[in-house]
């Protein structure tokens, strides 16, 4: 069972490059979540996609696009990475019921702005 | 804007010890709590949810307790293992599709 898959696992970018994350899930969600973790913090959701064709921002979006391509994939792009960007970024899918939604989580991609 | 603490941030016990794990909440309108485990590199893991009507889970070892009048959550282990090892994080759910995440309690069992 693979559940959430995130590539690349690692990456290191110059500051104003660009690079795009990618995120799949085979669980047949409808929503799926990209959220960064820093030292010390716990995860803050960036954007959130309740279903396929929508999306929107959560609590820290400023510098980041996001794609729903379909069900299964959700990417999060980096147009022009600063340091500050630097930190482990979480995919998560669910189902969505309201009162019961648990996430699932992929294993983090490691990134490092330099 | 909901806010969630834990406490303490890092806790070192011997195996064999039952512990407990805080969490509290600013804001009491949430649909449901949950608790994560994280291992080191690793992702989350989602070991209990409580709904919002609920008082408390259990699985195994572990049970978590819900006090939404207050704005609190316990999670409790039972005699606890070198394999429990890891970072446990609660989560709020106040909107059905957004999760508040508290800043994680390092936990180390020694054996």
């Amino acid at each position: 069972n693979a559940g959430v898959t995130q590539t690349p696992k690692f990456q290191v970018l110059k500051t104003g490059q660009s690079m795009t994350l990618q995120c799949a899930q085979d669980m047949n969600h409808n929503s799926m979540y990209w959220y960064r973790q820093d030292p010390g913090m716990g995860l803050r959701l960036i954007y959130y996609s309740a279903s396929e064709g929508t999306t929107d921002k959560g609590e820290v979006p400023n510098g980041y696009n996001v794609s729903r391509l379909n069900k299964r994939e959700f990417s999060l792009r980096l147009e022009s990475a600063a340091p500050s960007q630097t930190s482990v970024y979480f995919c998560a899918s669910s189902e969505q019921r309201l009162a019961k939604n648990i996430q699932y989580f992929g294993a983090g991609t490691r990134l490092s702005v330099l | 804007k909901q806010e969630v603490t834990q406490i303490p941030a890092a806790l070192s016990v011997p195996e064999g010890e039952n512990l407990v794990l805080n969490c509290s909440f600013t804001d009491s309108a949430i649909y449901n709590l949950q608790w994560f485990r994280q291992d080191p590199g690793k992702g989350l893991t989602s070991l209990l949810l409580i709904q919002s009507s609920q008082r408390e889970q259990t699985s195994g070892r572990l049970n978590a307790s819900l006090d939404k009048s207050s704005g609190r959550s316990t999670l409790y282990i039972a005699a606890s293992q070198p394999g429990d090892s890891a970072t446990y994080l609660c989560a709020v759910d106040n909107a059905g599709n957004m999760l508040t995440f508290g800043g994680g309690t390092r936990l180390m069992v020694k054996p």
